[in-house]
């Protein structure tokens, strides 16, 4: 089983609409959470950390549940500029798992 | 600039052939960690630094896969006798130890013929 796991979609909106990502971690010990962002042939960057409390960065939320091992990303008012590949990522103890990414296109 | 740099940024390898990919992290950066990226997959742990000290090879897939980084800064990924699976990008990335982000390079796209 992967450490983290990730509906690959594609998940393909319009734009203005709200996406929700959703990711499972395995390893109950991981430390901090991530969402990544990949444009295609780039490399990752990071879009957000993830707190318990929840974080927002304008369009962009963020959940973590500890006790379902479950983390989300909520974007509203989806831009074009928004699609990307989206990785959810756990860190325990010295290393960064990845999941395999959730694409995502924005149409016109 | 001050990112992560890697090179070559492209390589095609015939099959068996030896190849070394270099690393240039945030001057600073105490953690550096390679990863392997096939198509389509998020970034696979290969091996983790800190300062010289290769404290976690556990992702390396063979022992053809080899990494160093003597002095504490740059780095290099070595892969010996290079088979078709080996094709992918290898991203580096590294990281303050005060936190979390990692920063990563633009990866090297090694295809094996």
């Amino acid at each position: 089983r992967k450490e983290v796991e990730q509906d690959p979609g594609p998940f393909n909106v319009p734009e203005g609409a709200t996406v929700a990502f959703n990711c499972t971690y395995s390893n109950s010990a991981s430390q901090s959470f991530f969402w990544y962002r990949q444009d295609c042939r780039k490399e990752p960057k990071l879009l957000m950390s993830v707190y318990s409390s929840g974080n927002e960065d304008g369009r962009f939320t963020a959940q973590l549940n500890r006790a379902s091992q479950y983390i989300s990303l909520l974007i509203r008012d989806s831009k074009l500029s928004d699609s990307a590949t989206y990785l959810c990522v756990a860190y325990t103890g010295n290393q960064f798992y990845f999941g395999t990414g959730t694409s995502l296109t924005v149409i016109p | 600039g001050a990112g992560v740099s890697q090179s070559p940024r492209y390589k095609v390898a015939k099959r068996g052939q030896d190849v070394a990919l270099r690393c240039d992290p945030i001057s600073g950066h105490v953690s550096l960690f390679w990863y392997q990226q096939a198509l389509g997959q998020g970034p696979e742990f290969l091996t983790y630094f800190q300062n010289e000290a290769q404290l976690d090879k556990s992702g390396l897939p063979s022992d053809r896969f080899f990494a160093e980084r003597p002095e504490g800064s740059v780095s290099t990924l070595k892969i010996q006798r290079t088979q078709q699976e080996d094709s992918a990008v290898y991203l580096c990335a590294s990281n303050h130890l005060a936190g979390p982000e990692q920063f990563f390079g633009p990866g090297t796209r090694l295809t094996v013929l």
